[in-house]
C-alpha cells in the first residue's frame, strides 16, 4: 500500500515569511496529491491539489510542486499570515473513484505576528 | 459546490449506548463515501469505505459490528457506533468524492463516551 511521509511535524514562521512542507510517497502508481488544511475541531479543507501529469500548480499564495521521479511533493505558502496557522496534511491516491486517500502525519504550522 | 454536511458536530453519550452520525453530500451525488477517525494531534485513519447500495468495506482492525455503516442513498451515509465505550471517544470525519474526483470532508463529529 501507499506510505506517505510528511516533514516537518511542526513549523513556526514569522508573518510574511514563506513556509514549505514536504511529503514523499512510496507507490509509483499514485497520481493525485491533495493538500488539506485543518483547523482545531473542524474537518480538513482542500486547499490545493496536483495530478501527476503536472509539475507545479499555483493558487494565489499557495503552490504545490511534484517530482514524480523522486516521488515527493511540496506545499509552499508565501507571505504567510496568522490565519494560515493550522495543521496541514498531504495525501496521495491512485486517483480513481473509490480510492481512499493515504494521509501524511500532518504539519502544525504556527505563524507568529 | 461540493459541500459535505456532517452532524452532529459533537455528542456525549453514556457507555453502552449507540450513537449515529450522518454524512450528507449537499450539492452532488456520492456513490462512495469514506469514514475516518482522528485522535488528538494525529493524522486521519481510514475506517471504512461506504458504497451506495452495498456493504461497506472495512479497514483491517476495524470492527464492522461495532461501527455500522449504511449508505442508503447517493447523498447520505451513516455511521453508528454501537455499544459505545470510552475508548471509542474520538473525532469522526466523513468524506465524499465530488466533482473532478476530489475528496471533500465534513466538519467532523467529536464523540465523548462517559
Amino acid at each position: 500500500g501507499e506510505n506517505v511521509e510528511q516533514h516537518p511535524s511542526t513549523l513556526s514562521v514569522q508573518e510574511g515569511d514563506s513556509a514549505v512542507i514536504k511529503c514523499t510517497y512510496s507507490d509509483s502508481a499514485s497520481n493525485y496529491f491533495p493538500w488539506y488544511k485543518q483547523e482545531l475541531g473542524k474537518g480538513p479543507q482542500l486547499i490545493i491539489d496536483i495530478r501527476s501529469n503536472v509539475g507545479e500548480k499555483k493558487d494565489q499564495r499557495i503552490a504545490v510542486t511534484l517530482n514524480k521521479t523522486a516521488k515527493h511533493f511540496s506545499l509552499h505558502i508565501t507571505e504567510t499570515q496568522p490565519e494560515d496557522s493550522a495543521v496541514y496534511f498531504c495525501a496521495a491516491t491512485p486517483g480513481n473513484s473509490g480510492y481512499a486517500l493515504n494521509f501524511g502525519k500532518g504539519t502544525s504550522l504556527l505563524v507568529t505576528p | 459546490g461540493a459541500v459535505v454536511s456532517q452532524h452532529p458536530s459533537w455528542v456525549i453519550c453514556k457507555s453502552g449506548t449507540s450513537v449515529k452520525i450522518e454524512c450528507r453530500s449537499l450539492d452532488f451525488q456520492a456513490t462512495t463515501m469514506f469514514w475516518y477517525r482522528q485522535f488528538p494531534k494525529q493524522s486521519l485513519m481510514l475506517m471504512a469505505t461506504s458504497n451506495e447500495g452495498s456493504k461497506a468495506t472495512y479497514e483491517q482492525g476495524v470492527e464492522k459490528d461495532k461501527f455500522l455503516i449504511n449508505h442508503a442513498s447517493l447523498t447520505l451515509s451513516t455511521l453508528t457506533v454501537t455499544s459505545a465505550h470510552p475508548e471509542d471517544s474520538s473525532f469522526y470525519i466523513c468524506s465524499a468524492m465530488g466533482r473532478g474526483e476530489k475528496l471533500f470532508f465534513g466538519s467532523g463529529t467529536q464523540l465523548s463516551v462517559l
